[in-house]
């Protein structure tokens, strides 16, 4: 079975930092695009941050570009989000997730299919 | 990159489809195929209902479908269920590599 679980998450005050990680488990997890999306309170989806399989290639979003940095270790299965000058704005519940696979066709998809239950940040004095 | 466009809210009986539609631009979901849908419901993850614009994951309901047309894409839902109440994103591959989700749109049984 496929899983995902978020830890590190916490109360932070503005300018702090906080390391997020992303344990998985249930699929060859050096084969994996993995990606990190939150949601703050009451509000929609916003993507983050994706790395591949081998951690060579690596994207944010504007709105975390040079405060957060993604990283991964495949020989523990785990990805990890560096979030430095943590704002007000950056409270949310965050989520990491693997893009798609379809078995049937050995495809991968840029699309979501597994997430994690979230870890919960809370950026506030 | 900006958020996709969605309505904030689509209603409809049981029984009855809905559309949501789901608008970007050429350097997006206009330029790629690549457009996945979820469902998430309060408290929870989200769940990929589509990618790729009309593939379902295996055990997605035949009730959900999709479509693209130029720059915008559509989820239908057919033979609404009480169970089908829920928020629903869209979300797109993008000319810089990244991911874009939509506004997300509530759906309500009424």
């Amino acid at each position: 079975e496929v899983q995902l679980v978020e830890s590190g998450g916490g109360l932070v005050q503005p300018g702090g930092s906080l390391r997020l990680s992303c344990a998985a488990s249930g699929f060859t997890f050096s084969s994996f695009v993995i990606n990190w999306v939150r949601q703050a309170p009451g509000k929609g989806l916003e993507w983050l941050s994706s790395i591949s399989s081998s951690g060579i290639s690596i994207y944010y979003a504007d709105s975390v570009k040079g405060r957060f940095t993604i990283s991964r270790d495949n020989a523990k299965n785990s990805v990890y989000l560096q979030m430095n000058s943590l704002r007000g704005e950056d409270t949310a519940v965050y989520f990491c997730a693997r893009e798609g696979y379809d078995s049937l066709t050995a495809y991968n998809f840029p699309g979501l299919d597994y997430w994690g239950q979230g870890t919960l940040v809370a950026v506030s004095s | 990159q900006s958020a996709l466009t969605q309505p904030a809210s689509v209603s409809g009986s049981p029984g009855q489809s809905i559309t949501i539609s789901c608008t970007g631009s050429s350097s997006d979901l206009g330029d790629y195929n690549y457009v996945s849908w979820y469902q998430q419901h309060p408290g929870k993850a989200p769940k990929l209902l589509l990618y790729d614009v009309s593939n379902r994951p295996s055990g997605v309901s035949n009730r959900f479908s999709g479509s693209k047309s130029g720059n915008t894409a559509s989820l239908t839902i057919s033979g609404l269920q009480a169970e089908d109440e829920a928020d629903y994103y869209c979300s797109s591959y993008t000319s810089g590599f990244t991911l874009v989700f939509g506004t997300g749109t509530k759906v309500t049984v009424l």
